[in-house]
């Protein structure tokens, strides 16, 4: 049973660039959520998805947006890089009427 | 709004040493309480869970017991490994949607 898994693992992006970020839920989930983890701290809610809908959204701007498909996979797209959305971008999934959300390895953005 | 407060690390310990992590929270209502592990260069691995007031959730000798009285979920094992050393982070999740983490603290297992 594959676990959630992300991709790529690593990626380098200049200040201005935008980046697609892609995750694949656990077998059976049906809902993904999205963190950043800037370095030495704890992960940060960015919005969760659930049949194709935003049902849920942290406090981040506008710049951070993005979508899940008909087989419940995800992405996390951010517009307009700046330094500081350098960090470690996790996803997570779920089920919808359950609390407990099983992490990927992340994804490592570094904005230079 | 929800919060999640840890002791700062990192924590020091010798191989076999008796581990305490805390952790409390604010919340409304009753949350559920998680504590995860994070090995370095990876992801968040679910360590274990609890759901209501009193309910102690345990997982490879480690336990943490909800106490809504004190608002606290602190993790604890009898003997540590070199092997657990790692960043703990606990966290809350309430009404389903969004999970609120604390800062992490780290572990460091000296044999």
């Amino acid at each position: 049973d594959a676990g959630v898994t992300q991709s790529p693992t690593h990626l380098i992006k200049t200040r201005g660039q935008q980046v697609t970020l892609r995750c694949s839920p656990k077998s059976g989930h049906d809902t993904v959520s999205w963190y950043q983890q800037a370095l030495g701290q704890g992960p940060q809610f960015i919005f969760q998805y659930y049949e194709e809908e935003e049902r849920q959204r942290g406090n981040f701007p506008d710049r951070f947006s993005g979508h899940q498909f008909p087989n419940y996979s995800s992405e996390l797209n951010v517009n307009a890089l700046l330094l500081g959305d350098s960090a470690l971008y996790l996803c997570a999934s779920s089920l919808v009427q359950g609390e407990t959300q099983y992490f990927g390895p992340g994804t490592r953005l570094l904005v230079l | 709004g929800n919060s999640v407060t840890q002791m700062e690390g990192p924590v020091t310990l010798s191989e076999e040493a008796f581990l305490t992590i805390n952790c409390t929270y604010t919340a409304t209502g009753y949350p559920s309480l998680f504590w995860y592990v994070q090995y370095p260069g990876e992801g968040l691995q679910l360590l274990l869970k609890a759901t209501k007031a009193d309910d102690k959730g345990s997982n490879k000798g480690f336990e943490a017991t909800y106490r809504k009285e004190t608002t606290s979920f602190h993790l604890e094992k009898g003997s540590v490994q070199v092997s657990d050393s790692a960043v703990y982070f606990c966290a809350l999740n309430h009404a389903g949607n969004m999970l609120t983490f604390g800062g992490g603290t780290r572990l460091m297992v000296k044999p």
